[in-house]
């Protein structure tokens, strides 16, 4: 069975400051790979997804995620936040129709 | 406008009172799933559904039912609940394409749950 690890469960930045949010996953088999953030009070919504191809992956509102097959890991990237990208992130992976999610990162973006 | 839609949005309950959360989906979607969030514990699978009549159990299914008599609904069924399930439940459903088994989910808006 898969599973998920997200290392940092709080983080804090200012306004500008750049994002990476590590995911690595445990699984024996070919993986999908995907983030979703959650806005607070809202529901899930996804960032961006990898199925195959070029593993460094574009997604909304200026996000991207790069897979390291080697490295198991799928960190999540953005090189300018925005007091607006105050939300709880998590990293999925799945295999055989099993989404297991990460324990969740919460970003708190100060203005 | 494709959604997922689940009812009631707010429930408190008490121990043992049976009860149903809907979801219903307008995307014709073949799979369908039930996820609970608990704070540090991330979203955890309770059943999932890969087609009308096929259900099969998560990660986390004791103490919940489901059914999936037709293709567009998925209700999640707590015949005696408890405090220990007072949590926020997500309802979910992607279809498949080709032979990639998966697409993305759909995520409805959350059931939040209190158990007294």
């Amino acid at each position: 069975a898969q599973s998920v690890s997200q290392h940092n469960h709080h983080v804090i930045l200012s306004e500008a400051a750049s994002l990476e949010l590590g995911c690595n996953y445990s699984y024996g088999g070919t993986v999908n790979l995907f983030w979703y953030v959650q806005y607070p009070g809202q529901h899930l919504q996804l960032l961006l997804k990898y199925f195959s191809g070029d593993p460094l992956v574009k997604g909304i509102k200026g996000f991207e995620a790069e897979f390291i097959k080697s490295k198991f890991s799928f960190n999540l990237r953005k090189p300018s936040v925005q007091w607006s990208d105050t939300a709880e992130y998590f990293c999925a992976v799945e295999g055989f129709q099993k989404l297991v999610f990460g324990t969740g990162t919460r970003l708190l973006v100060s203005p | 406008e494709a959604q997922v839609t689940q009812n009631p949005r707010y429930l408190i309950t008490v121990t043992g009172k049976k009860l149903t959360v809907t979801c219903s989906q307008n995307m014709n979607h073949e799979y369908m799933s039930w996820y609970r969030q608990d704070p540090g514990l991330g979203l955890r699978q309770i059943y999932y559904s890969m087609n009308v009549e096929v259900t099969d159990k998560g990660d986390v299914p004791e103490g919940y039912k489901v059914s999936r008599k037709e293709k567009r609904n998925f209700p999640l069924i707590l015949e005696s609940p408890s405090p220990n399930q007072t949590s926020l439940y997500f309802c979910a459903s992607s279809g498949t394409s080709g032979s990639s088994s998966y697409n993305e989910q759909f995520f409805g808006p959350g059931t939040r749950l209190t158990v007294l």
